[in-house]
């Protein structure tokens, strides 16, 4: 079954604007990642945030997590043109360290 | 390059043929595994290694076949495949729990 699930589907924003995109999951999980995908490549793991965390920065990504909700949220700010891909988030639900992805969303940043 | 690597990059086969799809990694990373990206549908898991021993198949048809001869090379044996079975298959590698995967730039296969 589908552990993670993004919203929205697709995001479509003007350079420069910020992008939030959510996950919401189903069970009590270890961990959570967010990846990014440009077309028909492999993944690209941007950030990854413990159960035991509520926020965390890399650059312009910022991660938050709320266990409660069942729920996380990646904002991009400042986004680029070369900021389009789909980024998928992924729920570490404590078997072995076994990765369940959502279906994506995809952002396009016009320039 | 990521420093998984998988080949071919592109693969066409038909349903009577046998082919093997590889990744190798170099990252010094206990476990690997096999997902299966279709159109419009989640990453799926298929096969996961830890240090070389299968620890996960995910109720995968017995036409995929892995095999993990050490921690640095992983095969997907095909056979008898489906036109359905066409995708995009990706390969990870990661050292242990509360790592992020790296990834290989994937496989895209077309059975026809």
């Amino acid at each position: 079954s589908q552990q993670g699930e993004e919203d929205p589907q697709a995001l479509s924003i003007q350079e420069g604007e910020n992008a939030t995109m959510n996950c919401s999951y189903k069970t009590s999980i270890n961990n959570l990642q967010w990846y990014r995908q440009n077309s028909g490549r492999g993944l690209v793991h941007l950030i990854l945030i413990r159960s035991n965390e509520r926020e965390k920065h890399s650059g312009r990504l910022r991660v938050t997590l709320d266990t409660s909700k069942k729920s996380s949220s990646l904002l991009i700010t400042a986004s680029r043109a070369a900021d389009t891909a789909s980024y998928f988030c992924a729920t570490d639900a404590g078997a072995g360290n076994m990765l369940t992805f959502g279906g994506g969303t995809r952002l396009m940043v016009k320039p | 390059e990521t420093g998984v690597t998988q080949t071919p990059r592109h693969l066409v086969m038909g349903m009577t043929n046998k082919k093997s799809l590889k990744c190798e990694q170099h990252l010094g990373h206990n476990a690997m595994y096999w997902y299966k990206q279709s159109a419009k549908k989640p990453l799926e898991l298929m096969f996961v290694y830890s240090l070389e021993e299968r620890v996960e198949n995910n109720s995968v048809p017995s036409r995929f076949s892995p095999e993990c001869p050490n921690s640095s090379h992983l095969f997907l044996h095909l056979h008898t495949l489906q036109p359905e079975d066409s995708a995009l298959y990706l390969c990870a590698s990661s050292p242990d729990r509360d790592y992020g995967y790296t990834f290989g730039s994937g496989t895209r296969l077309t059975v026809v």
